[in-house]
């Protein structure tokens, strides 16, 4: 069974500063890897979509990396403003259907101005 | 473009009392549909998804139910509620092999 784990659960950074979101899953079995943002009370925004076939993507100031075989994907943000914070979140897809979703529990991200 | 609505927003329902929750999709056909619950302090867990009109599949026994009585329609239901039903549910779509979009999801206290 694929566990998703996001280290660490909470981060604090003050304005300007560049960060990274780690994500790591057991199963590198995996047909691709999504990353989310949520806002309190609000649903999920698609941040960035990795197939398993690629290395990175990027959008913007974002962008994410996947390692399939150590398991691991990151999410690296630049220049950090008060808008990116929010909760991100780590998502593995096993199967071709987008069913066999796994999330993490999410990487809760403050920028202080 | 493609967007998905929930409603309601919020919901504030006794336990032992009836659930509806409502999921439509415009802008793109055939989507697989899907609904995940939130609970407070835990990660999403998938409830069903539905690959076409009238395909449920259930990830998780409970006493919820879903139903697709039209393409871009996906419906939450349950006839009597707990106060373990308590969440935040979100609903989503994807094209097959996709990404998933998630609509706004909506606040449901079971009092």
């Amino acid at each position: 069974k694929q566990e998703v784990t996001q280290i660490p659960a909470a981060l604090s950074v003050p304005e300007g500063e560049n960060l990274v979101l780690n994500c790591s899953f057991t199963d590198s079995a995996i047909y691709n890897l999504q990353w989310f943002r949520q806002d309190p009370g609000k649903g999920l925004t698609s941040l960035l979509l990795i197939q398993s076939s690629q290395r990175e993507q990027t959008s913007g100031r974002l962008n994410a990396s996947l390692d399939k075989s150590s398991g691991r994907s990151t999410l690296y943000i630049a220049a950090s403003q008060p808008g990116d914070s929010a909760t991100y979140l780590c998502v593995t897809n096993s199967g071709a259907g987008s069913y066999q979703l796994t999330f993490g529990k999410g990487t809760k991200l403050s920028v202080i101005p | 473009s493609q967007t998905i609505h929930q409603w309601p927003a919020t919901l504030v329902q006794p336990v032992g009392s009836p659930l509806s929750l409502e999921c439509t999709v415009e802008g793109t056909s055939n989507p697989n549909l899907y609904w995940y619950r939130q609970a407070a302090g835990r990660g999403l867990q998938l409830l069903f998804y539905s690959v076409g009109i009238g395909q449920i599949s259930s990830e998780v026994p409970q006493n919820l139910s879903a139903s697709r009585p039209q393409d871009r329609q996906f419906i939450l239901s349950s006839k009597k509620l707990l106060l373990s039903d308590s969440g935040f549910y979100l609903c989503a779509w994807s094209l097959l092999g996709g990404e998933q979009y998630f609509g706004p999801g909506t606040r449901l206290t079971v009092t």
